[in-house]
């Protein structure tokens, strides 16, 4: 079975400061993990996925088999990044996404 | 590029009755499209994967009977609530996907039940 745990539901941080949400995953092969964010009253939309090893918004994320863990973090910490995170992950190509419970970033001036 | 589309984004409806969401991939074509609920505060739970031509595979705990899942070409599926009670009020979002792992979202339907 697949399970992610995202520990934090809430994580309210400075503008400028470092954030980092948290993500933890159980699977027994090799999978995809993703990020995706939910600015208000917007869809769900794909932020970073670890495939691709790419920073989006300054956002970056490392996949860390030993740990099953891939936490989402940004140097400094801007208003506009205040959304509601999940991790997802998927086992192979074009099959269900399982997601987190959420973590909603806020981040004040 | 790919927007995903859902009809209607709000719809009431009274107990008993039944009630279609379509969902559309307006641009591209989707190989699968995905049916999540998502109750106020929580997370996105799957109900249902279809694949155009093919029935709906459920997940465990959803009744297929009642969430009937029509995936007719590649760019719409349709959700069919039927016989809706309110304990099925909530937010019903669906996404495509192309088969590279990427799924598409689209807004969301809010059901209310009354």
């Amino acid at each position: 079975a697949q399970r992610v745990t995202q520990p934090e539901k809430l994580l309210s941080v400075f503008k400028g400061a470092p954030v980092e949400l948290k993500c933890n995953y159980s699977y027994s092969g090799s999978p995809e993990l993703f990020w995706y964010v939910q600015y208000s009253r917007q869809r769900l939309q794909l932020l970073l996925r670890h495939i691709s090893r790419e920073s989006i918004k300054g956002f970056t994320a490392d996949l860390n088999k030993g740990e099953t863990s891939f936490h989402l973090k940004k140097p400094f910490a801007q208003e506009e990044d205040s959304a509601m995170y999940y991790c997802a992950l998927s086992g192979t190509s074009g099959s269900r996404l399982t997601f987190g419970e959420g973590t909603q970033l806020t981040v004040n001036p | 590029g790919a927007v995903v589309s859902q009809h209607p984004s709000w719809v009431i409806c009274k107990s008993g009755t039944s009630v279609k969401i379509e969902c559309r991939s307006l641009d591209f074509q989707a190989t699968t499209m995905f049916w999540y609920r998502q109750f106020p505060k929580q997370s996105l739970m799957l109900m249902a994967t279809s694949n155009e031509g093919s029935k709906a595979t459920y997940e465990q705990g959803v009744e297929k009977d009642k969430f009937l899942i029509n995936h007719a070409s590649l760019t719409l599926s349709t959700l069919t609530v039927t016989s809706a009670h309110p304990e099925d009020s909530s937010f019903y979002i669906c996404s495509a996907g192309t088969g590279n792992y990427e799924q598409y979202f689209g807004p969301g339907t809010r059901l209310t039940v009354t």
